[in-house]
């Protein structure tokens, strides 16, 4: 079975403090993604990497980075947290057209 | 521009019949189309996914249809049961960039009752 793995199910953060969320597969996909998912807007595709060390810009990737310095791990970074960025976080990984979901970083920024 | 497009508002059926949700969408020209469940709190969960070229897919209580003339595609469960409740959301490629990149739906909630 495939496992997608993610450091926190919950967190809380200040307001301008640096955020990180990390993210683990385990079955050598080449593609990872990260989404927020607010209600009534569904899941928005913040950004995706295709290899290591390759990113690119998903629908809304402003006030975040990603660093995918290995194969199995995808990281998604929130340089200075706002109150806005309070979301639920999935990451996925893909085989094929599928796409593997983590179970979820509900992020609450205050 | 482009739009998914899946009933916002909850569908409450009976326990034993079948749920049909829909998913429309506009400005896209999808490969093919997929759908997921997604449970209160955690990551969706792939189900099916039905390619441009096919009528329609069976898995054992679900069935998917996709209609490119209508740019619609509908999900049956048939024989529904309490533990089908959740949300589903359906996924298309848009087509742009590569990487299997999908675009969702914001999804259906289903709920089942006895």
């Amino acid at each position: 079975d495939v496992k997608v793995t993610q450091s926190s199910r919950y967190l809380v953060k200040r307001t301008g403090e640096k955020v990180f969320l990390e993210c683990v597969q385990d079955m050598d996909h080449e593609n990872m993604f990260w989404y927020r998912q607010d209600p009534g807007l569904g899941l928005r595709l913040i950004y995706f990497s295709y290899d290591v060390k390759m990113k690119e810009k998903g629908d809304i990737p402003e006030g975040y980075s990603v660093s995918r310095e290995k194969k199995e791990r995808f990281s998604l970074i929130l340089e200075s947290a706002s109150t806005n960025q309070t979301s639920m976080y999935l990451c996925a990984s893909s085989y094929k057209e599928t796409q593997y979901f983590g179970p979820g970083t509900r992020l609450l920024v205050l | 521009s482009q739009k998914i497009e899946q009933n916002s508002e909850a569908l409450n059926i009976q326990e034993g019949k079948t749920a049909t949700l829909t998913c429309n969408y506009t400005n896209y020209s999808p490969a093919y189309l997929q759908w997921y469940r997604q449970d209160p709190g955690r990551g969706p969960v792939f189900l099916l996914l039905i390619r441009e070229n096919e009528k329609e897919k069976r898995k054992e209580r679900l069935k998917v249809t996709f209609d490119t003339t209508l740019k619609q595609s509908l999900f049956h469960i048939t024989a529904s049961q309490p533990a089908d409740s959740a949300t589903y959301l359906c996924a298309l490629d848009p087509l742009t960039g590569g990487g299997n990149k999908l675009t969702f739906g914001t999804g259906t909630q289903l709920k089942v009752e006895l």
